[in-house]
């Protein structure tokens, strides 16, 4: 079974520091995807990667960076936290060519 | 951009009936694929149809695509408590790996 392990279920930080969420999976997946959900907007694309280094922005980049250094682990870096970047996080993974993506249990992120 | 949208927001049903779900998205699509969410917790893959089958079944689930009219439906036969959940659609382009998810419609079926 695929399993996507995210490094926190619950974190709280202070506006203006710099918050590090981390993923990995551990079925060699090509693609892996940051995401974030909020009550009423659904789920929304932040970034996503789909190879070692490589990235790719998604509908709402801004204030997030990644980073993809081995294919496994998969960060998202809030560069200078703000309130409104409160919300839940989730990271998925998944194979080449649309294939199901598998999710993490999420990070509720608040941010204070 | 969001391309699923799903309906109803929200189905109140009684355990034992069944519950269906409606999807419609507005551009071509190479598949569709139907989640689940757990409250509080990450979704999970419960089946994927491809832009050229009608019709898909995994034991309780059936889902129809029908890509004239731009939509799918997810069907729940026998519904149990267990199954109290957020269902979300989801469509796949063949020219990306992302996947472009609808904002849900939140199940509940009561004992």
């Amino acid at each position: 079974d695929v399993k996507v392990t995210q490094s926190s279920r619950y974190l709280v930080k202070r506006t203006g520091e710099k918050v590090f969420l981390e993923c990995v999976q551990d079925m060699d997946h090509e693609n892996m995807f940051w995401y974030r959900q909020d009550p009423g907007l659904g789920l929304r694309l932040i970034y996503f990667s789909y190879d070692v280094k490589m990235k790719e922005k998604g509908d709402i980049p801004e204030g997030y960076s990644v980073s993809r250094e081995k294919k496994e682990r998969f960060s998202l870096i809030l560069e200078s936290a703000s309130t409104n970047q409160t919300s839940m996080y989730l990271c998925a993974s998944s194979g080449r060519f649309n294939q199901p993506q598998h999710f993490g249990d999420g990070t509720r992120l608040s941010i204070l | 951009s969001q391309q699923g949208e799903e309906d109803p927001q929200a189905l109140s049903i009684q355990e034992g009936e069944n519950a269906t779900m409606n999807c419609s998205y507005k551009t071509s699509i190479n598949n569709l694929q139907w989640y689940r969410q757990n409250s509080g917790r990450g979704l999970v893959h419960l089946i994927l149809i491809r832009s050229n089958e009608r019709e898909k079944h995994s034991g309780r689930l059936r889902v129809t695509l029908d890509t004239s009219k731009k939509s799918s439906s997810l069907l729940i036969t026998a519904s149990r408590a267990a199954d109290t959940a957020s269902y979300f659609c989801a469509t796949g382009t063949r020219n990306s790996e992302k996947l472009v998810f609808g904002k849900g419609t939140k199940l509940t079926v009561n004992p």
